[in-house]
């Protein structure tokens, strides 16, 4: 099972917004709405954002949304802050009943 | 208040046999699948292994039959026993508990292992 594809990296200024893809296939991200997201700060265990493709868990900012399209899901940020500077994985379940991560992307708020 | 508390990283020798055990509390435990998920120096996640109430065990191509995943509900406890490590294995891992079979509400803090001559 091969890791799910995200951008290295993506930036952006304060108070704007950005989108992290995350592409798999029909197998994974594709087949299925069990896509979650985690942010993760240097040093500090993953944090759940995002479950079901767009849900977010209690006390998790609305400034987080999560969509799917095919293949592809994405997480988008809105009002980007300072404290949102961190790594972001997306998680997908697959039809082989495992579970897959994705690269990762790092986001920097400039 | 949940927490899950990871043990048993260290060293070890290319080859070598290390168990991982990871104390729940905050929640009742035979209730929910748990998962390990590691991560090297410097990469990404990788999803390790994990187990259902019922004790069905799921694992990823890289670990099958090398590890194995077990719980003993009546100590709120996981483990995880790892033979013929490999330096492709060293990590942080982590014990996450698990929702709906697929995602990861809440996280330990890590054990460290190393396999390395």
């Amino acid at each position: 099972q091969s890791a799910l594809t995200q951008p290295a990296s993506v930036s952006g200024s304060p108070g704007q917004s950005i989108t992290i893809s995350c592409t798999g296939t029909s197998s994974d991200v594709g087949g299925y709405n069990y896509v979650s997201w985690y942010q993760q700060h240097p040093g500090k265990a993953p944090k759940l954002m995002i479950y079901d493709v767009s849900n977010r868990p209690s006390g998790v900012s609305n400034r987080f949304s999560g969509s799917k399209s095919g293949n592809t899901a994405s997480l988008t940020i809105s009002g980007l802050q300072a404290e949102d500077e961190a790594d972001y994985y997306c998680s997908s379940y697959t039809s082989s009943s495992t579970l897959v991560f994705g690269t990762g992307t790092k986001v920097t708020v400039l | 208040e949940v927490q899950l508390v990871e043990s048993g990283g260290g060293l070890v020798q290319p080859g070598g046999s290390l168990r991982l055990s990871c104390a729940a509390s905050g929640f009742i435990f035979s209730s929910y699948a748990m998962h390990w998920v590691r991560q090297a120096t410097g990469k990404g996640l990788e999803w390790v292994s994990g187990i259902g109430t019922a004790g069905d065990t799921h694992y990823p191509g890289s670990v099958k039959g090398r590890f194995t995943l077990s719980r003993e509900n009546a100590k709120n406890s996981l483990y995880l026993q790892m033979n013929s490590l490999r330096a492709g294995d060293t990590a942080v891992y982590y014990c996450a508990r698990v929702r709906r079979g697929y995602f990861f509400d809440y996280w330990g803090q890590g054990t460290l292992v190393t396999v390395s001559s």
